[in-house]
């Protein structure tokens, strides 16, 4: 069945440092990507998204980039400011969303 | 309403309880999917509805958990005969549509119920 993983587990960065997530999918007919960030006693939220006909996507400090002859997509903050800290999912968004198994953004001050 | 609304924020059960939990998805949204969250992990898919029908469900651990949505709009997940390994997160998400066009795939969770089982 499809598969996502996900890497690192656990990432510290200072305040004012870029932080990258990596993700790498299995079912080569996928074709629509999520990233969510998830706070402490809530659900996932969606922060941004990339179709497989456009190789990169930027919304002010978050980017995702996307490689679907490798089946790796990845997510990028640059400026990172303490409230960035959370965990992190990618995702394969297909039919039913298959989410990795997350990414825990510390940002220290 | 303006986001996905679930009840019991809070579940504590005995072993061998039956517990209901519910979900209120964004007026109009067409897909329903229920999540289970272990701590530390991602969420994993075990059902989903369009409008009331239930398309798959695939994800569900075992004959004990079922889920509903008899009028296309609030669901119930119920779970039988509680077990410890029951114990998690269970998050549901709506979207407006059915996953065949742009935007069609952007779920909108809500907070969760988090059930422990003793």
């Amino acid at each position: 069945g499809e598969n996502v993983e996900q890497h690192p587990s656990t990432l510290s960065v200072q305040e004012g440092d870029s932080a990258v997530i990596k993700c790498t999918y299995s079912d080569s007919a996928s074709n629509y990507f999520p990233w969510y960030k998830q706070e402490l006693g809530k659900g996932p939220q969606l922060i941004i998204d990339i179709r497989s006909n456009v190789g990169e996507k930027k919304d002010q400090r978050i980017a995702v980039t996307l490689n679907k002859t490798a089946k790796h997509f990845s997510l990028h903050i640059t400026e990172t400011q303490p409230e960035d800290s959370a965990v992190y999912f990618c995702a394969d968004g297909g039919f039913k969303t298959i989410f990795g198994a997350g990414t825990r953004l510390f940002v220290k001050a | 309403g303006a986001g996905v609304s679930q009840s019991p924020r809070y579940k504590v059960a005995k072993r061998g309880q039956d517990v209901a939990l519910r979900c209120d998805p964004i007026s109009g949204h067409v897909s329903l999917f229920w999540y289970q969250q272990a701590l530390g992990q991602g969420p994993e898919f075990l059902t989903y509805f369009q409008n009331e029908a239930q398309l798959d469900k695939s994800g569900l651990p075992s004959d004990r958990f079922f889920a509903e949505r008899p009028e296309g709009s609030v669901s119930t997940l119920k779970i039988q005969r509680t077990q410890q390994e029951d114990s998690a997160v269970y998050l549901c998400a709506s979207s407006l549509g059915t996953g065949s066009y742009f935007g069609a795939n952007v779920l909108t969770f809500g907070a969760g119920s988090r059930l422990t089982v003793l």
